[in-house]
């Protein structure tokens, strides 16, 4: 297990609609990404927030939104849900400095949007 | 732009040895990554090769040539256990990675 956890595991949500996910990075990390995973498909990265602050983007809209926290934890914010939007969020931490290439994976929210 | 090619699927028995490719074509590459992910689980690294070589990680492998744009994962002395999706990925400057699609490898016994 890495240490990064995320919630809620599972949910159910209407299209429209506005969910809110959250991830506790592993201790030490500062740094947290966000990744879209659809079904048999490769990890998407959304963003990533270092020091309270978005630290670049990926090819999303802005109707995706984010939280670091002091103590680094995350929330990742979706508003108008898509059906699109049914997917595996993952969080993934890491410290800024650390070894590269290596990002440590929360087990993810399986969104289904209905 | 940034894009890794990796086939889809591979299947092979236990004890076997299975190669899987990755090609890609990034401005600016850094390095490759891989990562493995069990079904429901959470994608955990592998290995990471900034230079052209081989790592070898116990029966895993990773290779990596610059010049080809081109890397492989070597999973040695299969197990049941290996049975996962296998990705490659790309890292920009701040571990923002860009991922392949992925390589599901099935053991049989």
């Amino acid at each position: 297990e890495t240490g990064v956890t995320q919630s809620p595991t599972h949910l159910i949500k209407t299209r429209g609609q506005q969910v809110t996910l959250r991830c506790s990075s592993q201790s030490g990390h500062n740094t947290v990404s966000w990744y879209q995973q659809a079904l048999g498909q490769g990890p998407q990265f959304i963003f990533q927030y270092y020091r309270e602050e978005e630290n670049g983007r990926g090819n999303f809209p802005p109707r995706f939104s984010g939280l670091q926290f002091p103590n680094y934890s995350s929330e990742l914010n979706v508003n108008a849900l898509e059906l699109d939007d049914s997917a595996l969020y993952l969080c993934a931490s890491t410290r800024a400095g650390g070894a590269v290439g290596e990002l440590f994976f929360g087990e993810g929210s399986r969104l289904t949007v209905l | 732009g940034q894009s890794l090619e990796q086939p889809s699927e591979v299947t092979a028995v236990e004890g076997a040895i299975v190669q899987i490719n990755c090609t890609y074509q990034t401005s600016g590459f850094y390095g490759l990554s891989w990562y493995q992910q069990h079904d429901g689980g959470a994608p955990t690294f592998l290995s990471y090769n900034a230079l052209d070589g081989l790592e070898e990680t116990g029966r895993f492998s990773s290779f990596l040539s610059r010049s080809d744009s081109y890397g492989y994962l070597l999973l040695q002395e299969l197990q049941m256990k290996d049975s996962a999706s296998y990705f490659c990925a790309e890292g920009a400057a701040g571990n923002k990675l860009t991922f392949g699609g992925g390589t599901r490898v099935l053991v049989k016994p």
